[in-house]
Formats: C-alpha cells, structure tokens, sequence
C-alpha cells in the first residue's frame, strides 16, 4: 500500500524567508511522488514531480523538492516566501501497479501562511 | 490548450435527488479520473478511464454513484438519491500516456455539490 503524511497541517512563515512543508510517504514500490498546490476556488496545480531521474526536483515559482530514499522524505522548499505563494499544498504518491491502476494518493494537505 | 474543463462549478440539491457532473479532459489525453475532497481534506480517488474503459473503482464508489466516457472523451459523475455525506468538491483530472514514467494528471476547477 501507498501512503503520505504531512507532518504540518499549517506554517506560518514572513515574506522574504524560506518555506519548508514536510512529506513522508511510504510505498511497496518505487514510487512518483508529485506536489500540487491549491490556491482558493482554484484547482490543482502541478508544482513539480519526481520519477527517479534525479533526486532533486525543481520546479515552478522557485520550488524544489528532494528526494531522500533512505528517510522517505520529499519535502519541499523555497528559498525565499511570497505572498503569492498562500496556499495549500499536497504532497503525492503514485505507484503503478500491475492492474494499470494509476490513481494518486495525497496526503491531508498543508495550508501555508505568508505574513507580511 | 484550454484545460479541463468541468460542470457545473456549483451544484445545490435536496436530498434524494439525483445529480450529474460532466468532465471535459484536456483533448487527446486518453486517461481521465474523478476524485472527491471533502473540506480540511485531501483528494480521494473515485474511479479511472482508459478511453472509454472504467478501469478501476473504489471502495468509495458506491452503488448510488455511476461514472461513464461512453466515446473516450468527455465524462459524466451521476449520484442518484444524493446524501448530505455527499457534499464535497468532486475534481476531474486527464493526462496522457507517458511510456516509462507516470503520467502527470492535470486537475479541472471541480465541482462543489452541497446537499441540504
């Protein structure tokens, strides 16, 4: 089985300063894992996904996300807040089984705060 | 590329009543899913197309609920004698093969059913 776990239900962090939102996910197999993010009566957007080409994952709006095996880890990252980036954010496991079956697991979600 | 594409954005009904979704995928993309998010949630997997095929359903997809793509292309979600446990956010998503990776699903604005 899939799972993921998002270790903040909130952070709070000023503009200018770095974001850190946690990811642990567990899987049989070698895993995708992807991070979307939810804006307010937005959908889904697609921040950045990895398959295992490189353990570090850039992607849009200065994101990244790394890829420890060894810690089942995938947290994301910013260097630097802004306000634009108030949102919620979901981290993502899919694995592809036999079957075809190809349905994403996402964790519970985490609402990150920019202040001012 | 206009997106996916889903109807209505909000939908009000009574209990018992019966409700349909439709889901329009980014075009050519030959796989498209439906998920539910309730409130404080993160998605949930409902069911899988392959073209006009429903590869996979969830243990959440009840009897009450029935999901076609009778020509591969667009959806539709039906809930018969909807409940008040059936209000959430109901989100479509599509993607396209991709041979060697998971493909990337890309999210419609969803549906907000609320039963009152």
């Amino acid at each position: 089985a899939q799972s993921v776990t998002q270790l903040d239900s909130h952070v709070s962090v000023s503009e200018g300063t770095p974001v850190l939102l946690r990811c642990n996910y567990s899987s049989s197999y070698s895993p995708s894992l992807f991070w979307y993010v939810q804006h307010p009566n937005k959908g889904l957007q697609l921040l950045l996904k990895y398959t295992s080409a490189a353990t570090l994952v850039k992607g849009i709006n200065g994101f990244e996300a790394e890829f420890k095996k060894s810690e089942t880890s995938f947290h994301l990252t910013k260097p630097s807040a802004h306000m634009s980036d108030a949102a919620e954010y979901f981290c993502v496991v899919s694995v592809m089984w036999d079957t075809g079956r190809r349905a994403l697991t996402f964790g519970s979600g985490t609402r990150l705060q920019v202040q001012p | 590329d206009t997106g996916v594409s889903q109807n209505p954005r909000h939908k009000i009904t009574k209990r018992g009543q019966n409700v349909t979704f439709r889901c329009d995928p980014i075009s050519e993309h030959n796989r498209l899913y439906w998920y539910r998010q309730t409130l404080g949630q993160g998605p949930e997997f409902l069911t899988y197309f392959q073209n006009e095929a429903q590869l996979e359903k969830s243990r959440l997809l009840s009897d009450r609920f029935s999901a076609e793509r009778p020509k591969g292309s667009f959806s539709t979600l039906e809930i018969q004698r909807t409940e008040q446990g059936d209000s959430a956010m109901y989100l479509c998503a599509s993607s396209e093969t991709q041979s060697g990776s998971t493909d990337t699903q890309y999210f419609g604005p969803g549906t907000r059913l609320t039963v009152l």
